[in-house]
């Protein structure tokens, strides 16, 4: 089965700050990646970062990190300096090399951005 | 170079009807694939179009469908809508070459 768990539905922190929003997955692919998207108010899912399953290299993308754990199938999103504008619901979802298009979302993490 | 186009935004069906959305998927992109969004079920993958076949159905019944044209363009139509079915629809395309999937803005469906 692949799923995608997000154990955390919502988060607050204080502008400035680092938040650390969790998610797990399980899958019996050798050949997939990860991705947290940030869906705004707006409603429009933008990707916040994405990683390779073969990287050990943790993806990073300005003040979005992540820590890759691949044996523990965790894979958890980091955001240092905290903006009000990274208010969002944050998905985490496993997607896979080669034809297909189709993600596996997580239930996701409302995030609130506190001045 | 413009980004995922999904209309109409909102839409407004009375159970029964039939609707159809559509989808413009990035230029050059090929693959198109499909997402229902509902509070109570999240997101969840409806189907895929690559270069106008079919490659992924989800777990949706036999009323969800969908086609894509040879300009990449997509559609998904829901016939005998039922109360449940409202929700966001949300489309994706990808170049077929990458792994990132680029999301629209999302079409709003409200059945009554």
């Amino acid at each position: 089965a692949q799923t995608v768990t997000q154990s955390q539905p919502e988060m607050s922190v204080q502008e400035a700050e680092t938040v650390t929003l969790s998610c797990t997955y399980d899958t019996s692919e050798s050949n997939y990646y990860l991705f947290w998207y940030k869906q705004p108010p707006s409603r429009q899912m933008i990707l916040v970062i994405r990683q390779e399953a073969y990287k050990q290299q943790n993806a990073t993308e300005n003040r979005f990190s992540v820590n890759f754990q691949k044996a523990a199938k965790s894979f958890s999103l980091k955001i240092s300096d905290s903006q009000l504008g990274d208010t969002a619901m944050y998905f985490c979802a496993l997607g896979y090399g080669g034809a297909t298009n189709k993600l596996i979302f997580g239930t996701g993490t409302l995030l609130a951005v506190q001045p | 170079k413009a980004g995922v186009t999904q209309t109409p935004r909102y839409l407004i069906k009375t159970r029964g009807q039939q609707v159809t959305l559509s989808c413009s998927p990035i230029s050059g992109h090929r693959s198109v694939s499909w997402y229902q969004q509902t509070p109570g079920q999240g997101l969840q993958f409806l189907f895929e179009y690559f270069s106008e076949t079919q490659r992924n159905k989800g777990n949706f019944p036999g009323r969800f469908s969908g086609r894509q044209f040879s300009n990449s363009r997509s559609e998904m139509n829901v016939s005998t809508l039922e109360l449940g079915d409202s929700a966001l629809y949300l489309c994706a395309s990808r170049d077929g070459y990458h792994t990132e999937a680029f999301f629209g803005q999302g079409t709003r469906l409200t059945v009554v």
